[in-house]
């Protein structure tokens, strides 16, 4: 159980593009979702925390208009990449945190999505 | 405020040998602590947490490690490294309040050799 999955697992796009990347939580509800990036051989830096239902509460230097991130539902956020350029080139990393349960308050996280901008 | 410190970015033991990775941890709230592995290219894995029942705390693949209050320390063991143990090790806070995001430490990379 508590299994996350993120879909696409690796991108590639052009700059100037948009990508969005989904982040499920496939047995669970998640009413919280964190959006984490990671530079090659770094450690993960949070983006975002997302709420369903609610505007999500990003950190500070992330920029909101090009980091958009839904959460529709409780078992879905999404995070899309504007206008990507290369420096967005990142490993980005959801985790969910189950509403309820055992695990209650635990985050669980995705396999990642490697984007690559040329 | 919340951070992690992980000392030494880069541990390399013999298999057989014991395992140590340390993380000190800064809260001003009672902290949970977590302890993640990564192998490259994926997702984190949980290796153990802590949630401020027993100090000590076992995890999977033979992982422990120990909240010491006094010391403000974390340090992951395991008495005898594998080769299947090589890889990256993040050491995490959070507060126990609910939706609280992680905050991770930078990381140490575990080599193991034959």
């Amino acid at each position: 159980g508590a299994v996350v999955s993120q879909h696409p697992s690796w991108v590639i796009c052009k700059s100037g593009t948009s990508v969005k990347i989904e982040c499920r939580s496939l047995d669970f509800q998640a009413t919280t979702m964190f959006w984490y990036r990671q530079f090659p051989k770094q450690s993960l830096m949070l983006m975002a925390t997302s709420n369903e239902g609610s505007k999500a509460t990003y950190e500070q230097g992330v920029e909101k208009d090009k980091f958009l991130i839904n959460h529709a539902s409780l078992t879905l956020s999404t995070l899309t990449v504007t206008s990507a350029h290369p420096e967005d080139s990142s490993f980005y990393i959801c985790s969910a945190r189950q509403s309820s349960g055992s695990s209650y308050n635990e985050q669980f996280f995705g396999p990642g999505t490697r984007l690559t901008v040329l | 405020a919340q951070s992690v410190t992980q000392l030494g970015s880069h541990v390399s033991v013999s298999e057989g040998a014991l395992v140590l990775l340390r993380c000190n941890y800064s809260s001003s709230v009672p902290p949970y602590l977590f302890w993640y592995v990564q192998y490259p290219n994926q997702g984190l894995q949980l290796l153990l947490k802590y949630t401020s029942a027993a100090t000590l705390v076992k995890g999977i693949n033979g992982f422990e490690a120990e909240f010491k209050k006094s010391e403000t320390s974390f340090h992951l063991t395991k008495p005898s490294a594998h080769m299947s143990d090589a890889a990256e090790y993040f050491c995490a806070v959070s507060g126990s309040q609910a939706g609280t995001a992680l905050i991770f430490g930078k990381g140490t990379t575990l080599s193991v050799s034959s």
